[in-house]
């Protein structure tokens, strides 16, 4: 079945500055991949997916590529704020076959002042 | 619509009781999940329905482990026998239509078995 990896588990970046968060996947045959930033006390929240007939997809200040050929996708924000504070979900499924979604380990992302 | 719905938010029970918990979808969503989540970790698949219909288990629901949608609205997950290892937050979601796409998450139910 699909694996997904994510990395870093931690991430510290200063207010404004870009951060990426980085997975890879394991089943070629992936090609849904979604993203979800999870707050504490509540359950993931989508905030952008991309296809793999895409590349590359923005919306605002956040950002997925992704590279079939190396099965690695990311997912990047630029001019971080404060609310951006949160743990993120990479996630991977095969929507042709109607597979559940597999999730990553997740990476805290914090926002420093 | 107020999204998906969770109840309880929090349980609290002796190893070797019964728990049950329940998950209301958003109203026009076919597809309802229930994923675990322990610290540190991503969220786990555990089950989904197609309406009413039991669609796919995973492995890591054990024979202890239940879960219907009797009506295809609202679900409820039942764990028998509780073992301190199924402590954990329970999440449910939804998604509308045949894509299992774009799921919408509850709060979650936050177990602990003591």
């Amino acid at each position: 079945g699909e694996n997904v990896e994510q990395h870093p588990s931690t991430l510290s970046v200063q207010e404004g500055d870009s951060a990426v968060i980085k997975c890879t996947y394991s089943d070629s045959a992936s090609n849904y991949f979604p993203w979800y930033k999870q707050e504490l006390g509540k359950g993931p929240q989508l905030i952008i997916d991309i296809r793999s007939n895409v590349g590359e997809k923005k919306d605002q200040r956040i950002a997925v590529t992704l590279n079939k050929t190396a099965k690695h996708f990311s997912l990047h924000i630029t001019e971080t704020q404060p609310e951006d504070s949160a743990v993120y979900f990479c996630a991977a499924s095969n929507r042709n076959r109607d597979d559940k979604i597999i999730f990553g380990k997740g990476t805290r992302l914090h926002i420093l002042p | 619509d107020t999204g998906v719905s969770q109840d309880p938010r929090h349980k609290i029970t002796k190893r070797g009781q019964n728990v049950t918990f329940r998950c209301d979808p958003i109203s026009e969503h076919n597809r309802l999940y229930w994923y675990r989540q322990t610290l540190g970790q991503g969220p786990e698949f555990l089950t989904y329905f197609q309406n009413e219909a039991q669609l796919e288990k995973s492995r890591l629901l054990s024979d202890r482990f239940s879960a219907e949608r009797p009506k295809g609205s609202f679900s409820t997950l039942e764990i028998q026998r509780t073992e301190q290892g199924d402590s954990a937050m329970y999440l449910c979601a939804s998604s509308e239509g045949q894509g299992g796409e774009k799921l919408f998450f509850g709060s979650g139910t936050q177990l602990s078995v003591l």
